[in-house]
């Protein structure tokens, strides 16, 4: 099966700052990778699919790139409301294995 | 705007099974993959399986042999069975529709199952 590798495990950053959090796949997903926010004690919300593609309502400083095994999330501008955990998960087939997750703090 | 309500026992001792699930209002069944995902204290994200309008259903290897999902196209329902349960099966477990070929766009609130 495919493993989803996310790195950092956690990071701390101020607000305006850029932000990257990287997923690996051990092998090619091409672009069925999706991203999801958790905020604490919440359910968790989808941000971005197709690798690239922002859900509806999700602020435009969140973005996706990559396709193949490597892909980012960026957030452009970061805000005190971001502080959430993020977590890739790839789609292309089953087993739709997530990764371990990034915890976001400010 | 479709709504997944969830529902079933949340407390279960060791060897008993599991059984939740999770209605599909303001939405239809076609087109989708309609998940399990759990989430044990303090952990990531594990999904559980799917299944989809047809009844082709996909599971996790690690927890194939002792899960089963179901749909009921009548009440726009679907369910998780997870059977003899342990310690590790302690978690928030939420029902989520995906679309064919996409992420996990509606989640359901979660269910807090609890194996003592």
């Amino acid at each position: 099966d495919i493993q989803m590798t996310q790195s950092p495990s956690s990071l701390s950053a101020s607000v305006g700052d850029r932000v990257t959090i990287t997923c690996r796949a051990s092998q090619g997903i091409n672009d069925y990778l999706a991203w999801y926010q958790q905020k604490p004690g919440k359910v968790p919300n989808l941000l971005i699919y197709g690798a690239s593609t922002l859900q509806s309502g999700v602020p435009s400083r969140f973005s996706g790139s990559g396709s193949g095994t490597h892909f980012t999330l960026t957030i452009s501008s970061l805000q005190p409301e971001d502080v959430a955990t993020y977590y890739c998960q790839k789609y292309d087939s089953a087993p739709r294995t997530f990764g371990q997750g990034t915890r976001l703090e400010i | 705007q479709v709504h997944l309500p969830q529902w079933g026992a949340g407390l279960l001792k060791p060897s008993e099974t599991l059984s939740l699930t999770c209605a599909v209002y303001g939405g239809t069944f076609r087109g989708y993959y309609w998940s399990w995902v759990r989430q044990s204290p303090g952990k990531g994200l594990e999904w559980i399986g799917e299944i989809n309008h047809s009844g082709t259903t996909n599971y996790n290897p690690s927890l194939k042999s002792r899960v089963t999902i179901s749909r009921d196209m009548a009440k726009n329902q679907f369910s998780l069975q997870l059977r003899s349960l342990t310690a590790a099966d302690t978690a928030i477990y939420y029902c989520a529709r995906a679309p064919v070929l996409g992420g996990k766009d509606a989640w359901g609130l979660g269910t807090t199952v609890i194996v003592s």
